[in-house]
């Protein structure tokens, strides 16, 4: 499967946990998203990497929350000190963006997710 | 007000029937716009883009108002399989390389 792979699928964790979140995209795809999405909203964004530049932290819900994308290629987002209203299911996407720059956006691909479940 | 809206639904419709899903956004500079379908704990999947001229695309027919800041999309002949939460999507790149999501619309289509 070529597609964007993401783990684990599933993360119970108690209350003040940390926890990690891996995320593989589509090889050939310098673009990487980060979205939350709760049950009944639509995916909210978090983050989005251009290779291996953060270009958008903005929208990160606290400051619990880091990514990162040290080679360009996989991405990991982190929640330290998790709390129960973190549950949700993350969602990684990539895509082959136009060159840095040049504006626009393209198609985003999306992983099958990480539902997380806080205790 | 959230940047794109959505009739959360659901819509209960038999199979044969056609239907027709609204969203509206608040971002007159948008500049993409996209119909995603997700099924039940699973991921958003494309399912078409949306451009200034309409566009067709089997059974699925999307339009765009830009006067008007509203998307539709139009399903002719509901298949059973159509059943699923339909994201109406836009992008802008002003505020960023974020798609902005409505909530989604749901339809179940029934025997």
């Amino acid at each position: 499967d070529t597609g964007v792979s993401q783990d684990p699928r599933h993360k119970i964790t108690k209350r003040g946990q940390n926890v990690t979140f891996r995320c593989d995209p589509i090889s050939e795809h310098n673009r990487l998203y980060w979205y939350r999405q709760t049950l009944g909203q639509g995916p909210e964004f978090l983050t989005y990497f251009q290779n291996e530049a953060q270009l958008e932290k903005s929208r990160l819900l606290s400051d619990r929350f880091s990514a990162e994308r040290p080679k360009g290629s996989f991405s990991t987002l982190e929640i330290q000190r998790t709390e129960q209203g973190d549950s949700a299911m993350y969602l990684c996407a990539s895509s082959l963006g136009p060159p840095l720059g040049a504006g626009g956006g393209d198609t985003q691909y999306f992983g099958p997710g990480t539902r997380l479940t806080v205790l | 007000r959230k940047e794109v809206e959505q009739d959360p639904g659901p819509f209960n419709v038999p199979e044969g029937a056609t239907v027709a899903f609204n969203c509206t956004y608040s971002n007159s500079a948008s500049q993409s716009f996209f119909w995603y379908r997700q099924d039940c704990r699973k991921e958003p999947k494309l399912l078409m883009s949306v451009y200034s001229s309409g566009n067709e695309d089997g059974r699925f027919t999307a339009q765009l108002n830009r006067a008007s800041q509203y998307i539709s999309l139009l399903i002719r002949d509901s298949k059973l399989s159509d059943s699923a939460t339909y994201l109406c999507v836009v992008f802008n790149s002003n505020s960023g390389y974020a798609l902005n999501f409505g909530k989604g619309t749901s339809l179940l289509v029934t025997p």
